[in-house]
């Protein structure tokens, strides 16, 4: 009963390849986001999806593109890896995009990207 | 703009109390709690909306102070099950709701 699931859970890779990371929730839920966590543990909101609809594209290089196919599902794309890319990618999903600030938000257990 | 946390890393004993603050120089609209333990995700505690709601949550508790725009999370006779980092992610309000997560603060709850 997984609520939100994300694959792969480890990824290793050289420099310069492209790969992806997908994420799916099963709560119903209409809102979707991409975290990356760095090696100091900082947590950082890099893209929001509501229905489909991208909404929070923070600065984050031309690099990464996410994807929503459906409201279950949310994956991201990145072109052309770099060893700053390493770091733990978190999707999390809520109820709304909560405009009033309120709604909670669901991590997926984590996809660990280590770039060679 | 991120909220500072405050103190970096605790140690405790079990059963003894902790308080962990979250700043904003920002107006907050809401403040998230969330538990992150080795190797896992974040896991949700608590919500404090501004109006200076205290929230609580088993042996864990939460105030908000708008004046202070300042939150604190009280853990009461701590477990060993407690460790972890503990995270606040803030809301500003406006029309693209978004968290802001402080850095952290490091708990272990030693027997």
């Amino acid at each position: 009963d997984t609520a939100v699931s994300q694959t792969p859970k480890y990824l290793v890779t050289q420099m310069g390849n492209d790969k992806s990371i997908k994420c799916e929730q099963n709560l119903g839920h209409d809102t979707m986001y991409w975290y990356k966590q760095d090696s100091k543990k900082f947590l950082k909101i890099m893209f929001s999806y509501n229905n489909k609809e991208l909404i929070i594209n923070e600065t984050v290089p031309n690099r990464f593109s996410p994807k929503s196919p459906d409201k279950a599902h949310l994956n991201l794309h990145i072109n052309s890896l770099e060893l700053g890319d390493s770091a733990v990618y978190f999707c999390a999903s809520s109820q709304d995009w909560g405009a009033s600030g309120v709604e909670t938000q669901y991590f997926g257990p984590g996809t660990r990207l280590l770039v060679l | 703009q991120q909220p500072v946390q405050s103190p970096q890393a605790v140690i405790l004993r079990e059963g003894e109390d902790a308080v962990i603050n979250c700043s904003s120089s920002k107006a907050l609209y809401s403040v998230h709690w969330y538990r992150q333990k080795h190797g896992e995700a974040p896991v949700f505690l608590m919500i404090l909306l501004k109006g200076g709601e205290q929230k609580g949550h088993e042996k864990i508790s939460a105030s908000f102070n708008e004046k202070k725009q300042q939150s604190s999370l009280y853990l009461t006779a701590s477990q060993l099950s407690y460790s972890g980092t503990y995270f606040c992610g803030t809301a500003y309000g406006g029309s693209n709701y978004k968290l802001t997560f402080g850095k952290g603060t490091l708990l272990t709850v030693n027997p």
